[in-house]
């Protein structure tokens, strides 16, 4: 069973305004955790932000911020203000395993920003 | 700060022909990982280090691939023989001990593999 779905295959946004970048995952753990990361045409990979199960309040970095709704089981990225270097791959993952160390990958969205 | 680092980041060779990628965590780091990442199947990783222990090889293909971590700063992944559905971008990362779950796997640029 997919435990990281990325239902939007590609994306498109217009410069300068804000988009949601969805994920929703599947887990009968109590403890996990969820990251986003992003992989620009160059092809490395880019740690943007993380939410824990326990967080409370929803995660932010700079222009990036998780909605994280635990009761839908749903982690989306909202980047605000959509700049041309946004364009790019993103993943969303989960972390998983005893000791907490494996990720598990969604798809992936792919994200164009228009100027 | 020097991030995790491969090599080499191409390789072209021939089916049959023993493949050897590298990587170097970031220093302090006591966990590393290998992924590989083709278009039909995503990033699938293929196994993990703690403390230079193998943890998990559940997602090594096959007995034609191996790695192996001799030491806190150098681990390899090698394949013999190679076949062409190999050919995909491995990549290695490192992750940290200290502040917890949080912590994120930092990735290295890659390794592009081509099996001719």
């Amino acid at each position: 069973a997919q435990k990281i779905t990325q239902t939007q295959p590609g994306m498109f946004v217009q410069e300068k305004e804000a988009v949601t970048l969805d994920c929703t995952y599947d887990t009968s753990d109590q403890s996990y955790g969820l990251f986003w990361y992003k992989q620009p045409s160059s092809g490395e990979m880019i740690f943007l932000i993380y939410q824990g199960s326990y967080d409370e309040q929803n995660a932010t970095e700079g222009r990036y911020s998780l909605n994280f709704q635990k009761a839908r089981k749903s982690a989306n990225l909202v980047i605000s203000a959509s700049q041309l270097g946004d364009s790019a791959m993103y993943f969303c993952a989960m972390r998983e395993g005893q000791d907490g160390n494996k990720l598990v990958f969604g798809a992936g969205t792919i994200l164009r920003v228009k100027s | 700060d020097a991030g995790v680092i491969q090599s080499p980041r191409h390789e072209v060779t021939e089916m049959g022909q023993e493949v050897t990628l590298r990587c170097k965590p970031i220093s302090g780091h006591n966990s590393l990982f290998w992924y590989r990442q083709t278009m039909m199947r995503g990033l699938e990783l293929l196994i993990y280090f703690n403390n230079n222990v193998p943890i998990d090889d559940s997602g090594m293909p096959e007995d034609r691939f191996s790695a192996k971590m001799p030491n806190a700063s150098f681990s390899t992944l090698k394949i013999q023989p190679s076949e062409p559905r190999d050919s995909a971008v491995y990549f290695c990362a490192s992750k940290g001990a200290s502040g917890g779950y949080n912590q994120p796997q930092h990735f290295g640029d890659g390794t592009r593999l081509s099996i001719l």
